[in-house]
């Protein structure tokens, strides 16, 4: 059964269009992440949910958002994607923040920009 | 910016052959190392999450090894089948209050009958 869902599969948006991603787990972890990963390049930390606690890399563009109305769902908001956000997103969820605690990922939305 | 490095890139290798790559990371600030599998059109997969310097992992045909001190994993496959052919992304934590993986780029195996 699938642990981390991630909605949907592929995304197809116009430039500056809003889009949102969806992620949703049924381990009952605390934590929820979202990585970027464009084509060729390793996925990317933009930010995560400990619980409602959010954590922003400092590096994430304020174009990216993201909320976690419980602890199943989180989406991510993108509010005027540009050609550049064109990639995969990964949904990763793990118990805690420890650092050898698993990460269990979802399948990805590749989200192309026109 | 931590640097996680990986390679080959990619990588052919006939069925039946063993193969290995390498993870090399920071050897300051070492909190973890994880490997995944990650095949087309599925999620990536945990393999291993190694923490001490002389780790060594296993499960099945797959291994891994952990050098903190000079900042370096290498992952053995042993007589490759079709199945293996995935990407492979080892990822970096640093804890110290970081608390995502910093990943590398993956190395690219496939698998040739």
């Amino acid at each position: 059964d699938a642990m981390v869902i991630q909605n949907p599969r592929y995304q197809v948006t116009q430039f500056g269009k809003p889009v949102t991603l969806s992620c949703s787990q049924t381990l009952n972890h605390n934590v929820m992440y979202w990585y970027q990963q464009k084509s060729s390049q390793a996925p990317k930390l933009l930010f995560h949910y400990y619980d409602k606690d959010f954590n922003n890399e400092a590096d994430t563009p304020d174009n990216f958002q993201s909320r976690r109305p419980n602890t199943s769902f989180c989406f991510l908001d993108i509010r005027s994607p540009g050609l550049g956000d064109a990639a995969m997103y990964l949904c990763a969820t793990s118990r805690t923040s420890g650092s050898s605690d698993t990460q269990y990922f979802g399948p990805g939305t590749r989200l192309t920009v026109l | 910016i931590l640097n996680v490095e990986q390679s080959p890139q990619s990588l052919h290798v006939q069925e039946g052959d063993s193969t290995n790559f390498t993870c090399s990371f920071p050897s300051s600030n070492f909190y973890a190392l994880h490997w995944y599998r990650w095949e087309t059109a599925k999620s990536p997969e945990a393999l291993f999450v190694m923490t001490l310097n002389g780790d060594e992992k296993k499960k099945g045909r797959i291994s891994a090894t952990l050098n903190t001190k000079e900042g370096y994993s290498y992952l053995y496959i042993k007589g490759s089948q079709p199945e293996d052919s995935a990407t492979y992304l080892c990822a970096f934590h640093s804890g110290g209050g970081a608390d995502g993986l910093t990943f590398g780029k993956g190395t690219h195996l496939i698998i040739q009958p």
